[in-house]
C-alpha cells in the first residue's frame, strides 16, 4: 500500500502524559499537512510543512503540540500534558507541489482518547 | 479569511436515486479551489470532485457532479444512481491559490442510502 500511512491508528492516555503520532506521507509528496477532527465537525488545519520546513501553524496548535518533519519524509506530532479537551481524530495528509489540482491525500488517522 | 457552510446535517436519499448535498463559500480571493471529500467510517478522507474558481463547466467524475454557481458562492455536489455504498460523511471544502494550499473544511453532511 502507497497511500499515507499514521500509526497508531488509536491511542488512549491519561490526562498529563505526553502522545506521539506518526505520519508517513506518500513518497513524492513534498506536502505534508496535520488536521484535528473532532465528532460532528470537519477537520480543522493545524499545520502544514514543504519538505522539512514547517511554514504555517495554525493558532489551534498550542504550545503544548509540537510537529517535525526531519530530512522531509515521515512527520511526527507530538502533544504534551494530553488534556481531555484533546481527545479528537488526528489526520495527516500529503500532496504535491507545483501547479496542480491541490487534492489532498489523507491518512485513515490517528484517533486519540484522553481519560 | 474563507468560510464554508454545510446546512444539511444529515440527508436521506433510496438507492438508485440523485441526491444533492449543498455546500456555500465565502472568500474574498478570485482565485480558489473547491473539493469534496468522503469520509466513510473508516475515518480517512477521500478525494471525490475539484472544481476550480476559472472553471467554465462544471466538474464530472462519474457519478458525481459539482454544480458551480459562482455568482451565488455555491458549490453544490450531485450524486446520481445512489449506492448503499455512498452512506457516509460528505465534506466540502476551499483552498485559496494564494499562499499556502491548505484546506478549509465545512462541517459536513451525513448521507444514509437505503435499500
Amino acid at each position: 500500500d502507497t497511500g499515507v500511512s499514521q500509526n497508531p491508528r488509536h491511542k488512549i492516555t491519561k490526562r498529563g502524559q505526553n502522545v506521539t503520532f506518526r505520519c508517513d506521507p506518500i513518497s513524492e509528496h513534498n506536502r505534508l499537512y496535520w488536521y484535528r477532527q473532532t465528532l460532528g465537525q470537519g477537520p480543522e488545519f493545524l499545520t502544514y510543512f514543504q519538505n522539512e520546513a514547517q511554514l504555517e501553524k495554525s493558532r489551534l496548535l498550542s504550545d503544548r503540540f509540537s510537529a517535525e518533519r526531519p530530512k522531509g519524509s515521515f512527520s511526527t506530532l507530538e502533544i504534551q500534558r494530553t488534556e481531555q479537551g484533546d481527545s479528537a481524530m488526528y489526520l495527516c495528509a500529503s500532496s504535491l507541489g507545483g501547479p496542480y489540482t491541490g487534492e489532498l491525500f489523507f491518512g485513515e488517522g490517528s484517533r486519540l482518547t484522553v481519560l | 479569511a474563507q468560510k464554508i457552510t454545510q446546512t444539511q446535517p444529515g440527508m436521506f436519499v433510496q438507492e438508485k436515486e440523485a441526491v444533492t448535498l449543498d455546500c456555500t463559500y465565502d472568500t474574498s480571493d478570485p482565485s480558489y479551489g473547491l473539493f469534496w471529500y468522503k469520509q466513510p467510517s473508516s475515518g480517512e478522507m477521500i478525494f471525490l470532485i475539484y472544481q476550480g474558481s476559472y472553471d467554465q463547466q462544471n466538474a464530472t467524475e462519474g457519478r458525481y457532479s459539482l454544480n458551480f454557481q459562482k455568482a451565488r458562492k455555491s458549490a453544490n455536489l450531485v450524486i446520481s444512481a445512489s449506492q448503499l455504498g455512498d452512506s457516509a460523511m460528505y465534506f466540502c471544502a476551499m483552498r485559496l491559490n494564494s499562499g499556502y494550499s491548505t484546506l478549509t473544511f465545512g462541517k459536513g453532511t451525513m448521507l444514509l442510502v437505503s435499500p
